[in-house]
């Protein structure tokens, strides 16, 4: 199994919902990433959870809230959002960060959008 | 200046045409990715190179470490090659991948 699953696909949801978009891997991955991209942009990190512990949060506003509930799943909890919110939100993971050449495993990624 | 520069930015081809997409990066790096995104999809590594040259299908990439230098071939392109092609290198201490802005590729048929 060399797949990163996320759900949902898509979710359009309101400024002042809560809302949780999840990502699972069974690769025995270590490190797992949370990237926000904008139409016609590249990806922009938001988290890296090392070894279940979060390692990197790029400036990212509080009301994203990341969860590593166990080596195979990564949550990201969203509440008041705001419509520049909107975007393609992708997961990653690879072996473990600090490791040179593993490969990076990407989600389909969440397709959000904030009314 | 960016980190990592691709060229060209859009691309469009005829079907059957050898396709040349370009990647320089000005940081150290430990290893080069080829992505690939379907519009509205998800992103696909296609190849991880830290160096010499990788083959996979029509797929080619070459990295060059003293130049600071990688390219993607794509041989007798079709087009359900259209999609964004993204270079990333992973050079950070967080394992990160630092994008380049991608190159949209456009096959007609």
């Amino acid at each position: 199994d060399t797949e990163v699953t996320q759900t949902p696909k898509h979710l359009v949801m309101g400024m002042t919902n809560k809302k949780s978009l999840k990502c699972e891997q069974h690769m025995g991955h270590r490190a797992m990433y949370w990237y926000k991209q904008k139409a016609k942009k590249p990806p922009e990190l938001m988290f890296v959870y090392s070894y279940e512990k979060l390692s990197i949060n790029e400036s990212v506003p509080s009301r994203f809230s990341p969860e590593c509930p166990n080596s195979s799943l990564l949550n990201l909890h969203l509440h008041a959002l705001q419509p520049e919110d909107s975007a393609l939100y992708l997961c990653a993971s690879s072996q473990a960060k600090e490791s040179s050449n593993t490969e990076a495993f990407f989600g389909q990624g969440t397709r959000l959008t904030v009314v | 200046k960016n980190e990592v520069e691709q060229s060209p930015q859009n691309l469009t081809a005829q079907e059957g045409e050898f396709i040349t997409i370009n990647c320089s990066y000005s940081v150290g790096i430990s290893a080069l990715h080829w992505l690939q995104q379907h519009p509205g999809g998800g992103i696909v590594s296609l190849f991880m190179l830290s160096s010499g040259k990788k083959k996979h299908g029509r797929l080619i990439a070459t990295i060059n470490i003293q130049e600071k230098h990688s390219s993607l071939h794509i041989t007798a392109s079709h087009p359900r090659d259209s999609a964004v092609y993204i270079c990333a290198v992973k050079g950070g201490s967080q394992g990160n991948l630092i994008f380049g802005k991608g190159t949209k590729l456009s096959v007609k048929p």
